[in-house]
């Protein structure tokens, strides 16, 4: 199985901030890398698909990047609503895999 | 809209078999890949497994053993049978839309399925 690892595992942010992610597979996926939010309480929401594709209707501030294993998730100014966490997912091969999620916390 | 509900039992037995259905409204089952992932409590997601609209499966190995998923295209439904439960298969249960073998663009709104005699 691939392993997908985030960091950090957790991250107390202020309104405005710059916010970034990182996901690190344990193999090249091939750049078969999509981004998800799950609030509270709720199903997971995709927001980015194939590393950079801004699912639609999803706000401009959600970008990704990156390529081969190490790949980016960033939220350029956030917003309270941005409260949730955020996990990456490789469909590169069986079994699909997700990282251990990003829990975001607003000071 | 697409939009997807689960249904089935909350509480099942240690041992017993857990059973999920999916119901699909708002577009058609055909055409399109269909996912089970659960999220155990205060834990991360984990792909269980998917069904064409043609019968064909993609399972997880980790659970393959114990994985039956099936379709419905009659009621718009496909379905989670898996066996021989333990407290370690308690989770919440999502059904989803998979494009294509890539993205889960359209999820449930999950049920949570407890493991308990």
């Amino acid at each position: 199985d691939i392993e997908m690892t985030q960091s950090p595992s957790s991250l107390s942010t202020s309104v405005g901030d710059r916010v970034t992610i990182t996901c690190q597979a344990s193999q090249d996926i091939n750049n078969h890398l999509n981004w998800y939010q799950q609030k509270p309480g709720k199903a997971p929401k995709l927001l980015i698909y194939d590393v950079s594709n801004l699912e639609t209707g999803v706000p401009a501030r959600f970008s990704g990047s990156g390529s081969g294993t190490d790949f980016t998730f960033t939220i350029s100014s956030l917003q309270p609503e941005d409260l949730a966490t955020y996990y990456c997912q490789h469909y590169d091969n069986l079994p699909y895999t997700f990282g251990q999620g990003t829990k975001l916390e607003i000071k | 809209q697409v939009q997807l509900q689960e249904s089935g039992p909350r509480l099942v037995k240690p041992s017993e078999t857990l059973s999920l259905t999916c119901s699909i409204s708002g577009g058609s089952i055909s055409n399109y890949w269909w996912a089970w992932i659960r999220q155990a409590p205060g834990k991360g997601l984990e792909w269980i497994g998917s069904i064409y609209h043609s019968g064909n499966t993609n399972y997880n190995p980790s659970l393959k053993s114990r994985l039956t998923i099936s379709l419905d295209m009659s009621r718009n439904q496909f379905s989670l049978k898996l066996s021989s439960v333990t407290a370690a298969d308690t989770a919440i249960y999502y059904c989803a839309r998979q494009f294509f073998g890539t993205l889960f663009d359209y999820w449930g709104q999950g049920t949570l399925v407890t493991v308990s005699s």
